[in-house]
């Protein structure tokens, strides 16, 4: 059976410190992969996404950026994290193009 | 570019009484919408599916290309009800999806 693991489940960081969040799925080949942030009022912002290994589409400018160096892992960083970065993080991923997408439990992180 | 709008972000009704959440979406080509609820500390899910065109735990949907809509409906509501609801599209290539900002139902008793 199909399964997406997102960790940590929360993240507590000091400004200017480095992020990495990482995804994995497992049970499936070649899926699509995308991050979001959740924020309250806001919805879910869709910051990346990827149809292949090394292939990164990114939706929003910002402090963040995703690698893809395997099939089933998808990894959210930040070289210098900010305060606007904190948030709730939701990972996904798509099987097939005519699949939903299914999410991981999310990471909430707090840059202090 | 793809949009998904949904003009209320919170939606009271009282146990029983009907709802009806909105969702309206713009983009140029033939999309495929999704509605996915979000319950108290559960992680996002899938609701239902407009090619699907099924009914799910009493709500329905239906995708109307006129007036780019694809609002949310169910009869009679349920205190179980109450969660985030989000309206969602992906594009022709099944790539990118976009969600709207979401609103959440509370059912009262």
């Amino acid at each position: 059976s199909q399964t997406i693991h997102q960790w940590p489940a929360t993240l507590v960081q000091p400004v200017g410190s480095p992020l990495s969040l990482e995804c994995t799925v497992e049970g499936t080949s070649n899926p699509n992969l995308y991050w979001y942030r959740q924020a309250a009022g806001r919805g879910l912002q869709l910051l990346f996404y990827s149809v292949g290994i090394g292939q990164i589409s990114s939706e929003v400018p910002q402090n963040l950026s995703a690698s893809r160096p395997q099939d089933r892992q998808f990894i959210l960083s930040s070289k210098k994290l900010l305060l606007s970065d904190s948030g709730f993080y939701l990972c996904a991923y798509r099987d097939t193009r005519n699949s939903p997408l299914h999410f991981g439990n999310g990471t909430r992180l707090t840059v202090t | 570019a793809q949009r998904v709008t949904q003009p209320e972000k919170l939606l009271s009704v009282f146990k029983g009484a009907p709802v009806e959440l909105k969702c309206n979406y713009s983009y140029s080509g033939s999309p495929e919408l999704f509605w996915y609820v979000q319950y108290s500390r559960q992680r996002l899910q899938l609701l239902l599916r407009h090619i699907s065109r099924e009914s799910i735990k009493g709500f329905t949907a239906d995708l109307n290309k006129g007036e780019t809509s694809f609002h949310l409906k169910k009869p009679f509501a349920q205190e179980e009800d109450s969660a985030m609801y989000y309206c969602a599209l992906v594009d022709n290539y099944g790539q990118n999806f976009v969600f709207g900002p979401g609103t959440r139902l509370s059912v009262l008793p």
